[in-house]
């Protein structure tokens, strides 16, 4: 089957590093994204990573390794408008056509 | 440039009604998705057209659900008759044709079935 694991909740306080993992199994793995989502909003792009490696933008960088089925979000110099869900997501090619299957997310909270 | 946009930002029916929910994809994007997010889960696929064409419909729940994009500019999602279960937030999201990795998500639909 496929599917996605990502904890359910970090916390962590303003100006630290926090890091949220996902690991996934899927039948036709083209690459992984991240989405940032705030309480009754739209779920808005970070990040893709197609190839193994740290990719970084800003205070956000992602990690992907295809051989562990792993990737992470690392989020630097925390603020507090960092408070959200985070969805890492598949881009998937199992049935031919690309398909994005999104895990269950991970709630942040940014402490003062 | 507009963004995503969506119609009814909430939706509260009775249970066997009938519920059409619309997107408005960004001018130009040929994909358009349609997900849903129950309460604390998954944030669900249901389909994916390009332009007017269905490329990927597994994601969708049952027969109640029919989804349309006449034309390959807005979208509907039709659901009928309403279940409990379909209560959720509605998400459409639309992407550039050609190694468009970026989906544009709208602001979601709330539907709530009571």
């Amino acid at each position: 089957g496929q599917s996605l694991e990502q904890p359910s909740e970090v916390t962590a306080v303003e100006g630290a590093i926090v890091q949220i993992n996902c690991t996934y199994q899927t039948s036709g793995f083209y690459g992984l994204s991240w989405y940032q989502q705030h309480d009754g909003g739209a779920p808005t792009f970070l990040s893709y990573n197609a190839l193994d490696g740290l990719e970084e933008t800003g205070r956000f960088s992602s990690f992907l390794s295809r051989s562990d089925s792993y990737g992470y979000l690392l989020l630097q110099e925390l603020q507090m408008k960092d408070s959200a869900s985070y969805f890492c997501a598949v881009r998937d090619r199992g049935s031919g056509t690309y398909k994005y299957i999104f895990g269950t997310g991970t709630r942040l909270k940014v402490l003062a | 440039e507009a963004g995503v946009t969506q119609f009814p930002s909430h939706s509260v029916i009775e249970k066997g009604q009938t519920v059409t929910l619309r997107c408005d994809p960004i001018s130009g994007h040929d994909n358009l998705y349609w997900y849903r997010r129950v309460m604390g889960k998954e944030i669900k696929f249901l389909l994916h057209f390009v332009k007017e064409s269905k490329q990927d419909e597994s994601g969708m729940p049952n027969n109640r659900f029919l989804a349309e994009r006449t034309g390959g500019t807005y979208s509907t999602l039709k659901v009928q008759p309403a279940e409990l279960e379909d209560s959720g937030v509605y998400f459409c999201a639309s992407s550039q044709s050609l190694g468009g990795v970026e989906q544009y998500f709208g602001p979601g639909t709330r539907l709530t079935v009571t």
